[in-house]
């Protein structure tokens, strides 16, 4: 069965500085990975996908995510993060896409 | 934009009552979703429907829990005897189709408390 591992459950990064998000996936097959983010008091927002193609993905609000087959990764950055990023961010791993395989999530906080 | 939303936002009940979470999902989508997450732990998939019937359920869904699609625009989940432990953040999702690179939209969720 496919899941998900996001080894770091808090992060504190400065305003301005990059920003690199751990996520891990076990699946037999090539999976469907996603990013999500939850600000506090709101539901899961789509930062970016991958399936297949360019290893590289663009997401909104300037992150990005590299897939790693080698590695089973697909770790989220960003390279200047902004005070406005500071929320809780959410790696998941669909695979017959009927429901996803949720990590545990990593808290952003971000120091003026 | 066209968004998911769930009602209420905040719901405390007494424990052994039931509980229905109502969404309404965006209205072209034809998959729906609850997923539940307990204060500072993952977000869980409970059950998936479509074409009036679950397609799929995680061993959380029990019997104590029921989906149900009353009015083709509503989707409710139903908690028959809330416990202690039921008490969580419900979210609702839909699809457009069973693509799987297809985005869930979520909504903002429903608090549960089960006092």
């Amino acid at each position: 069965a496919q899941s998900v591992t996001q080894p770091d459950i808090h992060i504190t990064v400065s305003e301005g500085a990059s920003l690199e998000l751990r996520c891990n996936y076990s699946y037999g097959a090539t999976p469907y990975l996603f990013w999500y983010v939850q600000s506090p008091g709101q539901g899961l927002q789509l930062l970016l996908k991958y399936f297949s193609g360019d290893t590289l993905v663009q997401g909104i609000k300037g992150f990005e995510a590299e897939f790693k087959r080698s590695q089973s990764s697909f770790n989220l950055r960003k390279p200047s993060v902004h005070w406005s990023d500071a929320a809780e961010y959410f790696c998941a791993v669909g695979a017959s896409g009927n429901d996803m395989r949720f990590g545990a999530g990593t808290r952003l906080t971000v120091k003026p | 934009e066209p968004e998911v939303t769930q009602t209420p936002s905040h719901q405390v009940t007494q424990m052994g009552q039931e509980v229905i979470l109502r969404c309404v999902p965006i209205s072209n989508h034809l998959y729906f979703y609850w997923y539940r997450q307990i204060l500072g732990q993952k977000v869980e998939f409970l059950v998936s429907f479509y074409n009036n019937e679950i397609s799929e359920k995680s061993e959380i869904f029990d019997d104590q829990f029921s989906v149900e699609r009353p009015d083709g625009s509503n989707f409710t989940l139903k908690i028959r005897s809330t416990k202690l432990e039921d008490s969580a953040m419900y979210f609702c999702a839909s699809r457009e189709n069973r693509d799987p690179y297809n985005e869930q939209f979520f909504g903002p969720g429903t608090r549960l408390t089960v006092l």
